[in-house]
């Protein structure tokens, strides 16, 4: 059984810093994982994923993240963050390619301050 | 382009009384489909997933069913709505097959069971 976990659930930065949201994953064999985004009382949006090949991948709206199997991380990074950037984050992983077997972590709540 | 819709938006229902909410998805034949719910401020829960029509999957029980009466519509319902229903429910589809779990969100219905 694959496990996420997101160590901050709350993260304040102001407008313009860089920001990083943490995710780590406990789970033995090759492994899908992917960001959302959730602003407030919406649906959520797809930002980005990785399963082989490059471990940085780039999303929307300039967030990247990068995938270390030795550290069973996949952390999310901005260079810059906008007022627009505020919402919760949310790291999934997965053990096979079909949807059915996502699993969320609790979210990061990201405030971005003018 | 795809279009996922669902409703109602928001409701306020008593306990014991039934709910019924929908799903529909435009532009994409045979999607996968999923619900999901959500405590407020919490992480997303998986309730059903659906791969085609007719065939639902259960991945959590909290006395909820789910449908899929069109390859486009997926039904989430209850006869008897408990306080622990309340939430915010979240209706997801991805591509079938080896879509590498990317899932696409409608904007969700929010539901308080009083």
């Amino acid at each position: 059984t694959q496990t996420v976990s997101q160590s901050d659930a709350h993260v304040t930065v102001f407008e313009g810093d860089s920001v990083e949201l943490r995710c780590n994953y406990s789970y033995g064999g090759s492994i899908y994982l992917s960001w959302y985004i959730q602003h407030h009382g919406r649906g959520l949006q797809f930002l980005l994923k990785y399963y082989s090949g490059n471990p940085v991948v780039q999303g929307v709206n300039g967030f990247e993240a990068e995938f270390s199997k030795s550290d069973s991380s996949f952390h999310l990074r901005k260079a810059s963050v906008h007022w627009s950037d505020s919402a919760v984050y949310f790291c999934a992983v997965s053990a096979n390619s079909a949807g059915n077997k996502l699993t969320f972590g609790i979210g990061t709540r990201v405030l971005v301050r003018p | 382009a795809q279009t996922i819709h669902q409703w109602p938006v928001a409701e306020i229902k008593a306990v014991g009384s039934p709910l019924s909410l929908g799903c529909t998805i435009k532009g994409k034949s045979s999607p996968n489909l999923y619900w999901y719910w959500q405590a407020t401020g919490g992480t997303l829960q998986q309730l059903f997933y659906s791969i085609t029509v007719g065939q639902v999957e259960s991945v959590v029980q909290l006395n909820l069913s789910a449908s899929r009466p069109k390859d486009d519509q997926f039904i989430l319902s209850t006869e008897k709505l408990l306080l622990s229903h309340s939430g915010f429910y979240l209706c997801a589809w991805s591509l079938r097959g080896n879509s590498g779990n990317t899932l696409y969100f409608g904007e969700g219905s929010r539901l308080i069971v009083v």
